[in-house]
Order: C-alpha cells, then structure tokens, then sequence
C-alpha cells in the first residue's frame, strides 16, 4: 500500500496570511503514460463529511475558491491556500488514487492564530 | 439535488452483521463507480471498498476481505455494505462516496455510524 504523509499534522496562521500543507507519497503517485500526477485533497470541518478540492494534484473542483491550490509531482505535493479566511478552519487531507488501495495522508489541522 | 444519503448504522455486538444503505438522487448513479470510506471516531479516512458501475468488479481493504460484501442495485439507485463479524475496530462513520472521473471521491454522504460493542 502507498503510505500517505503529511506535514504538519497542525498549524495556525493568521487570517489574510498563507497556510501550506505538505503530502509525501511512499512511492510516485505520476503515471507517466498520461503524465498525470493521481493525487488529490479534501477538506472537512467539523460535523461535516470530506469536500473535494483538488485533483490530478493541481485541479481545482468546480466551485472551489482560486485561494486554493495545489501542486508537486512524483512523491511530494503541495496545498497552499494563498489567504486564509475564516471559513477555511478544517482538517485537509490528501489521498492517492494510483493505486488500490486509495489511502489519504492523516490529516492536517489548520486553525486561526 | 445532487445527493447521497446513507441508512443502517447502529449499534451492534463483536461478531454480530449489519447492513448498509446509501441511496443516490440527483445524477446517473449507474454511471459510477462507488466506495465506501470510513472514519474512526477523532481519527482519518480510510477507503474501505468500491464497485464498478456493473457491479462486475470489486475491491476491499485487507482489512474488510472476507467480511464484508459490497453490492449495487443501478435499478433503485442504491449501494449496500453488508458487514459481517463485525469488531471494535470496525467502529466508525460510514461514508457513501462517487468515484470521480478515477478513483477520487467527488461527492459525498453525511454518513452513518457503526458501533461494535457489547
């Protein structure tokens, strides 16, 4: 199985300011027969179920504010988010797709300083 | 609307079954691959099985593999989980969730939960 890591499990940024999260897949996650990175990010808050944001790494879902981005290749991954708001106070969890079974990273905490 | 709404958790005995629901609406459910994820009270995701759109294809966690059965009806827009032997560690919400364009999870349920106890 393709263990999932993230860093940090928590951080706290101020509002306005930038929140980076960070994802390392034990092997790539990039099939290069489409040259397509099968990594994704969710974020869920409190009470509620996952919400996809990202991905194929760097696509954003559909209604999903541009503050949200996401990017790497092969094992290390990246979703800033460019200012935080408010509403953005949740957990984030990344997930690979390249292989069975799906895993998702153990989640980073993102809270308001 | 566009949604997913699961049925069935509960509270059950160490070794004891229950049965999952999740009825679709709103889109083409027969067109989807869908899984089952899981959270452990405080804890992560974890993918627990999906199936093809035909039902002809399925896959499981090792830790689920032989317990539990994971089966569509593309008739009544509707997913089932049948769990058996059930454990502790089974313990947790139960999400309903539609397989992206891969395997990637792009809409989900509110979720039902499990809990093994005696």
């Amino acid at each position: 199985d393709i263990v999932m890591t993230q860093s940090p499990d928590s951080l706290a940024v101020a509002l306005g300011e930038r929140a980076t999260i960070n994802c390392k897949c034990s092997q790539s996650v990039l099939y290069r027969s489409n040259n397509k990175n099968y990594l994704a990010w969710y974020q869920q808050k409190p009470g509620q179920p996952p919400k996809l944001l990202i991905y194929w790494a760097s696509t954003r879902e559909s209604g999903v504010p541009d503050r949200f981005s996401g990017s790497g290749s092969g094992t290390d991954f990246t979703l800033t988010i460019s200012s935080l708001q408010a509403e953005d106070v949740a957990v984030y969890y990344c997930q690979q797709y390249y292989s069975v079974p799906p895993t998702f990273g153990q989640g980073t905490k993102v809270e308001i300083k | 609307e566009v949604q997913l709404v699961e049925s069935g958790g509960g509270l059950v005995q160490p070794g004891g079954s229950l049965r999952l629901s999740c009825a679709a609406s709103g889109f083409t459910f027969s067109s989807h691959w869908m899984s089952w994820v899981r959270q452990a009270p405080g804890k992560g995701l974890e993918w627990v099985a999906n199936i093809k759109q035909d039902g002809s294809e399925k896959y499981y966690v090792d830790s689920v593999k032989g317990r539990f059965t994971l089966s569509r009806d593309n008739a009544k827009n509707s997913l089932y989980l049948q769990m058996n032997s059930l454990r502790a560690e089974d313990t947790a919400v139960y999400y309903c969730a539609r397989d992206g364009s891969d395997w990637f999870f792009d809409l989900w349920g509110r979720g039902t939960l499990v809990t093994v106890s005696s």
